[in-house]
């Protein structure tokens, strides 16, 4: 079972600033990583899929990168509408099976 | 526009049976898998499994394997997890979403709370 490891746990940044979520998985995923990111009280939201492809809609001061293990979600210029839990995902291709990171709460300083 | 409806919130007793609603709309829902997702209170996202809706053929993770049961009408485009008998730690948010191009997790239902308790 392929386990993600996401750090921090918690974020505190202050709009403006630029937030950096990493995501480490415990054996290669190739690019096969997507982000999620979830609000208070809302369901999850696709922000990026195949490891730096932004979801429909997704604004551009969300790019992500990575490849294998080591994967990283930045966000330049934080909106107070970015404070969220975002969570990494992992996929198989075959059978269609699915891992979550715990997640990395970004929080207004 | 692809939307995923979920049934609304439940209140069970422990033993009781639930089956709740993942209506489908705007695509092709034969096509493409549904997962179920859990997230217990004030926890992160775990994956329960996934259902093909043309041919009903799902796949549990460990974890669930044996607790819940997917199915499908595909006459109403409509995707279902059910529990025989509910205990209290299935007290939870529960969400569906579509498995698109990929098998990407690209729209999410808007979740069902299931509160179990005596």
């Amino acid at each position: 079972e392929i386990v993600l490891t996401q750090s921090p746990a918690t974020l505190s940044l202050s709009p403006g600033e630029s937030a950096t979520l990493s995501c480490r998985a415990s054996q290669s995923v190739s690019t096969n990583l997507a982000w999620h990111q979830q609000k208070p009280g809302q369901a999850p939201r696709l922000l990026i899929y195949d490891a730096s492809k932004r979801a429909t809609g997704i604004p551009a001061r969300f790019s992500a990168s990575g490849s294998g293990t080591d994967f990283t979600l930045t966000i330049s210029s934080l909106e107070a509408e970015d404070f969220a839990v975002y969570y990494c995902q992992q996929r198989s291709n075959w059978p269609p099976e699915f891992t979550f990171g715990q997640g990395t709460k970004l929080e207004i300083k | 526009e692809v939307q995923l409806v979920q049934s609304g919130a439940e209140v069970k007793t422990p033993g009781e049976s639930l089956k709740i609603s993942c209506k489908a709309s705007g695509y092709g829902f034969i096509g493409y898998w549904i997962a179920w997702v859990r997230q217990l209170p004030g926890k992160g996202l775990e994956w329960m499994g996934i259902i093909y809706p043309n041919d009903s053929d799902a796949r549990y993770s460990p974890s669930f394997q044996g607790q819940v049961t997917f199915s499908v009408d595909k006459s109403i485009t409509t995707a279902y997890m059910q529990w025989s008998r509910l205990r209290a730690s299935d007290t939870a948010m529960y969400y569906c979403a579509r498995t698109g191009s990929g098998n990407i997790l690209d729209y999410w239902g808007q979740g069902t709370l299931v509160a179990v308790s005596s």
